[in-house]
């Protein structure tokens, strides 16, 4: 069954560094999600991104973050300059034609 | 106004029995509605999606939306000791992105 993956599965960086989260969404999906969920919270919205441009965005989601989808497989997520409360599972999520989305494995990020 | 609640238990029942899991949204637009299944430190796994009011069955699993009460719930029929994970409601809010907004999530806890 074709799964989302999602490397690395934990990251650890100092504060002020920038990561790249990287996933391979299911191949044959369109739309393209990233979420967050902090330790003990609930999971939140960060981006959408479908046709190759972001069609919304969370206030999270401010200009220390950005999507790309650099071929046909991956889609990553960058944080130019890490805050201590960027730690945080970070979760990316694919679907198709219909609503249902589904969620990779995740990256636990420890910024330090 | 929250957007997404549930009941944060824990919620336990015994094996065997029925574990009912409840959910409201404010967005009375509301189009789709999906709960999902998180094992402590792990992703969110799609189990029920629903899109109109009634039930919506899938094995052990049956969905009910209520769009006039603006209310979704989760009945899983047989618990398991399997099944001791936080559910998570989650709902498409109005709008062409398919963003979901999810509530905090319910514990169950099925003692064998």
């Amino acid at each position: 069954e074709p799964e989302v993956t999602q490397t690395p599965s934990h990251q650890v960086t100092q504060m002020g560094q920038e990561v790249i989260l990287r996933c391979v969404p299911i191949s044959n999906h369109l739309y393209f999600y990233w979420y967050r969920q902090i330790l003990g919270q609930k999971v939140e919205f960060l981006v959408s991104f479908y046709n190759n441009e972001i069609s919304e965005k969370s206030e999270i989601f401010d200009d220390q973050f950005s999507v790309e989808r650099p071929d046909g497989s991956n889609f990553t997520l960058k944080i130019r300059s890490t805050k201590l409360e960027d730690s945080a599972m970070y979760f990316c999520a694919s679907g198709g034609q219909v609503n249902e989305q589904f969620f990779g494995p995740g990256t636990r990020l420890t910024v330090l | 106004q929250k957007e997404v609640e549930q009941n944060s238990g824990p919620l336990s029942v015994p094996e065997g029995a029925i574990a009912s899991l409840n959910c409201t949204y404010s967005d009375r637009v509301s189009q789709s509605f999906f709960w999902y299944r998180q094992y402590s430190g792990k992703s969110p796994e799609l189990i029920m999606s629903i899109y109109s009011n009634g039930d919506k069955e899938d094995g052990r699993f049956t969905a009910q939306l209520n769009k006039a009460s603006q209310y979704v719930s989760l009945l899983i029929r047989d618990s398991q000791p399997s099944d001791s994970a936080t559910y998570l409601c989650a709902v498409n809010m109005r709008g062409a992105t398919n963003k979901l907004i999810f509530g905090t999530g319910t514990l169950l806890a099925v003692q064998p």
